[in-house]
C-alpha cells in the first residue's frame, strides 16, 4: 500500500536553511512525481514543487530562489531544502504522490531563535 | 502563474442543505481541476479530479462540474462530517496553485 512520511527537525532557527525528507513506500519514484505543499498555521495550502518521475523538478515562483528538491530513488527518499528561512515559513508541510490521493501525515516546521 | 479564485470564503449551512464551492481559474485550465477536504489536524483528502470525477471512496453527495472558467464542487446533501476546508488545485500548468479554501460551517 502506497504511504508518504515526512521527517525533519521541528524548530529552524531564522536564516538556516530547512531539510526535509519524505519516505515513501508502495510507489516507485521513477514511475510517480512527489510534491511538497505547506500550510502555515490557520491559513490555506501553498504548492510548494514537484519533482517528476524523470528527476526534473518545477517550484513555486515566490519561493523558487530559495527551495531545491532532489531524491534517492534507491532509499526512495524525497528531499527538501529551502534557504534563508523567516517566521511566516513557520508552517505544515506535506508531501504527496502524484495523483494527490496519497499524502503523508506532515512535519510540523517552526522558525525562531 | 495561474490564480485561482476561490469563493466563498465561509458558507454556513444546514444539515440537508445543498451546497456549492466555485473555483475561477485566471487561464484556461481545460479539465486539470482537483478538489481536497481537510478537517482540523488532517491531511487533505482528494475528493474529486479531472473537474468531474468522484475519487475513490468519496460518497456519491459529492459532485464536481465545470462551466468555462468556473468549476464547483457540489454537496447535494450537507451531513455533519462534510464540516470541513475545501480547496481547488489548478494542475494544467506549473507551477500549480491552490484556491484560498472555503470554510464549510453549521449555520
Amino acid at each position: 500500500q502506497v504511504q508518504l512520511k515526512e521527517s525533519g527537525p521541528g524548530l529552524v532557527q531564522p536564516s538556516q536553511t530547512l531539510s526535509l525528507t519524505c519516505t515513501v513506500s508502495g510507489l516507485s519514484l521513477t514511475s510517480n512525481s512527489v510534491s511538497w505543499i505547506r500550510q502555515p498555521p490557520g491559513k490555506g495550502l501553498e504548492w510548494m514543487g514537484v519533482i517528476w518521475s524523470n528527476g526534473g523538478t518545477d517550484y513555486n515562483s515566490a519561493i523558487k530562489s530559495r527551495l531545491s528538491i532532489s531524491r534517492d530513488t534507491s532509499k526512495s527518499q524525497v528531499f527538501l531544502k529551502m534557504n534563508s528561512l523567516q517566521t511566516e515559513d513557520t508552517a505544515m508541510y506535506f508531501c504527496a504522490r502524484s495523483s494527490y490521493a496519497y499524502w503523508g501525515q506532515g512535519v510540523m516546521v517552526t522558525v525562531s531563535s | 502563474d495561474i490564480q485561482m479564485t476561490q469563493s466563498p470564503s465561509s458558507l454556513p449551512a444546514s444539515l440537508g442543505d445543498r451546497v456549492t464551492i466555485t473555483c475561477r481559474a485566471s487561464q484556461d485550465i481545460g479539465n486539470y481541476l482537483r478538489w481536497f477536504q481537510q478537517k482540523p489536524g488532517k491531511s487533505p483528502r482528494l475528493m474529486i479530479y479531472g473537474a468531474t470525477n468522484l475519487a475513490a471512496g468519496v460518497p456519491s453527495r459529492f459532485s464536481g462540474s465545470r462551466s468555462g472558467s468556473d468549476y464547483s464542487l457540489t454537496i447535494s446533501s450537507l451531513e455533519s462530517e462534510d464540516m470541513a476546508d475545501y480547496y481547488c488545485l489548478q494542475s494544467k500548468e506549473s507551477p500549480y496553485t491552490f484556491g484560498a479554501g472555503t470554510k464549510l460551517e453549521l449555520k
